[in-house]
């Protein structure tokens, strides 16, 4: 089944510094690659998404990169605050019917003042 | 719009016991998903449905059933509580349909803690 992996565990970045966390997934029918920003004791909430059709996607500070022949996608935070300080989740759903997403491990973001 | 409900927000089980986590959408979504999170992991599905009357396992389903009677709710049933279901459980749905048919909404979660 489809598995991904995602790294760096940890991150810790000066304020004002770019953050990159990094996604490889297994199934070559993956086709959406969802991030999620989830804080302490909340739900995770989508922050932007890519589909296969489309190499980079970026919404302010925010972008994600897809590189399909590699297979992994990366998602690149500019500009860090403190608040962008939480846990990133990458995800990838393959092409059926059901949009089941496979989340990879997570990586917990501190942003220094 | 609510989005997704869930309840109970915490409970405490234990062990051998059994119990059902609610879960409600109102943004009649056909897509609904149940995932569990463990301390400092990412999310496992344990379970999904793609329209009322039909269900299918995820990654994570031993120890769990669920039903789809109704497009709104989607309910998770531990049968006989043990300690490694102690978790948090999310609910998720999706629309299925559209430019964003893939794109999940998630339920505030239950923390579930089995002694």
């Amino acid at each position: 089944g489809e598995n991904v992996e995602q790294h760096p565990s940890t991150l810790s970045v000066q304020e004002g510094d770019s953050a990159v966390i990094k996604c490889t997934y297994s199934d070559s029918a993956s086709n959406y690659f969802p991030w999620y920003k989830q804080e302490l004791g909340k739900r995770p909430q989508l922050i932007i998404d890519i589909r296969s059709n489309v190499g980079e996607k970026k919404d302010q500070r925010i972008a994600v990169t897809l590189n399909k022949t590699a297979k992994h996608f990366s998602l690149h935070i500019t500009e860090t605050q403190p608040e962008d300080s939480a846990v990133y989740f990458c995800a990838a759903s393959r092409v059926d019917s059901s949009y089941k997403l496979i989340f990879g491990s997570g990586t917990r973001l501190l942003v220094r003042p | 719009n609510a989005g997704v409900t869930q309840t109970p927000k915490f409970r405490i089980l234990k062990i051998g016991q059994s119990m059902t986590l609610q879960c409600a959408q109102d943004m009649n979504h056909n897509y609904m998903y149940w995932y569990r999170q463990d301390p400092g992991m990412g999310l496992k599905l344990i379970y999904y449905s793609v329209g009322a009357g039909i269900t299918d396992k995820g990654e994570v389903p031993n120890g769990y059933n669920v039903s789809r009677s109704t497009t709104e709710d989607f309910p998770l049933r531990l049968e006989l509580a043990a300690p490694s279901q102690t978790s948090v459980y999310f609910c998720a749905s999706s629309s299925g349909t559209g430019r964003k048919r893939d794109e999940q909404f998630f339920g505030p979660g239950t923390r579930l803690t089995v002694l």
